[in-house]
């Protein structure tokens, strides 16, 4: 599984955009980039997935270059309820078995009035 | 809609004792992976089954044994308990059809055991 690098902090106003990066730079032609968010002491969420380019749901948006080496996370107007950990994870596809997911050291964006 | 579902929410032991997790999948789910997350750290995969049969294993004490039932929920057995293991457990399912698929996991509450 590729390592991911994310910063350990991240401090916003509210109503701010917020970018998240991660590295990973040994990423296989087969992995996907997932984000999770976490709330303390609640399990993970999914919030958006990509392969490359960009993707775009209701909640964030993923920004990928084109080397994937590296992977954006942008929230748009964030409000305190966004004070969470944010994990990028690294992650093959599946055909008929199971993954693991591994996750690494998340970022905690702390959101100020 | 359905959601991940963790018994018992909130778990108090002593050292030594054993102490049995419960996790039931979200309907059709047929893989379910566990997970210890320490105080202040980044969740430890432990162990997932697929289909019933384990598929994968992490960083689980020989102290602690798991298994996926018929219906699909799993059971995460922990004996001689230390105060190590304190720790939030979470169950993910997800369901891995035969095709190209994702990781992405629909996690539960949690376990929060406290061993004292």
């Amino acid at each position: 599984l590729a390592k991911t690098t994310q910063p350990i902090s991240m401090d916003s106003y509210e109503g701010q955009e917020v970018n998240i990066t991660c590295s990973h730079n040994n990423i296989a032609t087969n992995d996907y980039i997932t984000w999770y968010q976490q709330f303390p002491s609640q399990g993970p969420r999914f919030i958006i997935q990509g392969y490359k380019t960009k993707v775009t749901n209701e909640v964030a948006s993923l920004f990928i270059p084109a080397d994937r080496k590296s992977s954006t996370l942008s929230l748009p107007r964030v409000s305190l309820s966004d004070t969470a950990v944010y994990y990028c994870l690294v992650g093959p596809w599946v055909i008929g078995g199971y993954q693991k997911v591994t996750f690494g050291t998340g970022t905690k964006l702390q959101v100020i009035p | 809609a359905a959601g991940v579902i963790q018994s018992p929410r909130h778990l108090i032991k002593e050292k030594r004792e054993t102490a049995t997790l419960k996790c039931y999948p979200i309907p059709r789910h047929d893989t379910v992976y566990w997970y210890q997350q320490g105080p202040g750290q980044d969740p430890q995969f432990l162990i997932s089954f697929y289909e019933k049969m384990q598929s994968d294993k992490g960083s689980i004490p020989d102290r602690f044994s798991a298994q996926q039932f018929s219906d699909y929920h799993s059971e995460l057995n922990m004996s001689s308990l230390e105060l190590g293991d304190s720790a939030l457990y979470f169950c993910a399912s997800n369901y891995v059809v035969a095709g190209p698929s994702t990781d992405t996991q629909y996690f539960g509450p949690g376990t929060r055991l406290t061993v004292l």
